[in-house]
């Protein structure tokens, strides 16, 4: 198995231009976790998807930013428009189940640059 | 106000000894402790975890304890190795459909 899959690697832009990083769960996988991860507020859920429906977005941290869920095998997570303050890594994770304590796999990350 | 805290933000250990990961968290209803590890440029993998209803549970070298009256659980790594070197997050959960919370992370360095 390929693992998580995300894309970009890494993504530089400038204020005020969209941005949108893309995640390939783990063919099966039902839960999907869109984390970011900066150096002062540690690694932060943003949303969770079960079965492509968002359960728990309150992560999210202003209508900048949106994800979706089309299908079981593809998840993008937008930010419109973007600001230096957005800059961090972004990393997808999935799991088997539904509870929390399924055991969460982890992609390489997005790191995101905004200038 | 952090919920999961890693009050190191790293530990510098000789090869052969052994490495103590701390972490302490504020919520009592916290039943499930699990341990990441993160490689640089890659994302975190998962180590250990552990219930509430246990104190100690151990995977080869990694053994991880749960003081549940002092809210306090480590990490120990028996013998440390080269390859141990990464960021380590300690994360928890509890019943009821709610995130994991993770905290910052402790920077473990094995020296040869």
């Amino acid at each position: 198995d390929a693992g998580v899959i995300q894309s970009p690697r890494h993504e530089v832009t400038e204020m005020g231009q969209e941005v949108t990083l893309r995640c390939k769960p783990i063919s099966g996988h039902n839960s999907l976790f869109w984390y970011r991860q900066t150096m002062m507020r540690g690694l932060e859920l943003l949303i969770y998807f079960n079965n492509n429906v968002p359960i728990d977005d309150s992560g999210m941290p202003e209508d900048r930013f949106s994800a979706k869920m089309p299908n079981a095998s593809f998840s993008t997570l937008k930010i419109q428009p973007s600001e230096p303050r957005d800059s961090a890594v972004y990393f997808c994770a999935s799991s088997g189940g539904q509870g929390w304590q399924e055991t969460q796999y982890f992609g390489p990350g997005t790191r995101l640059l905004v200038l | 106000d952090q919920q999961v805290k890693q009050n190191s933000p790293s530990l510098s250990v000789q090869e052969g000894r052994i490495s103590i990961l701390n972490c302490d968290y504020t919520n009592s209803m916290f039943d499930y402790f699990l341990w990441y590890k993160k490689y640089p440029a890659e994302g975190p993998t998962f180590l250990i975890s552990i219930s509430s209803i246990k104190d100690k549970n151990e995977d080869g070298r990694f053994t991880v304890f749960l003081n549940k009256s002092a809210k306090h659980l480590s990490l120990h790594i028996v013998p440390s190795q080269p390859g141990d070197s990464a960021v380590y997050f300690c994360a928890a959960s509890y019943s009821g459909n709610t995130p994991l919370v993770f905290g910052k992370g402790t920077r473990l360095s094995v020296i040869a």
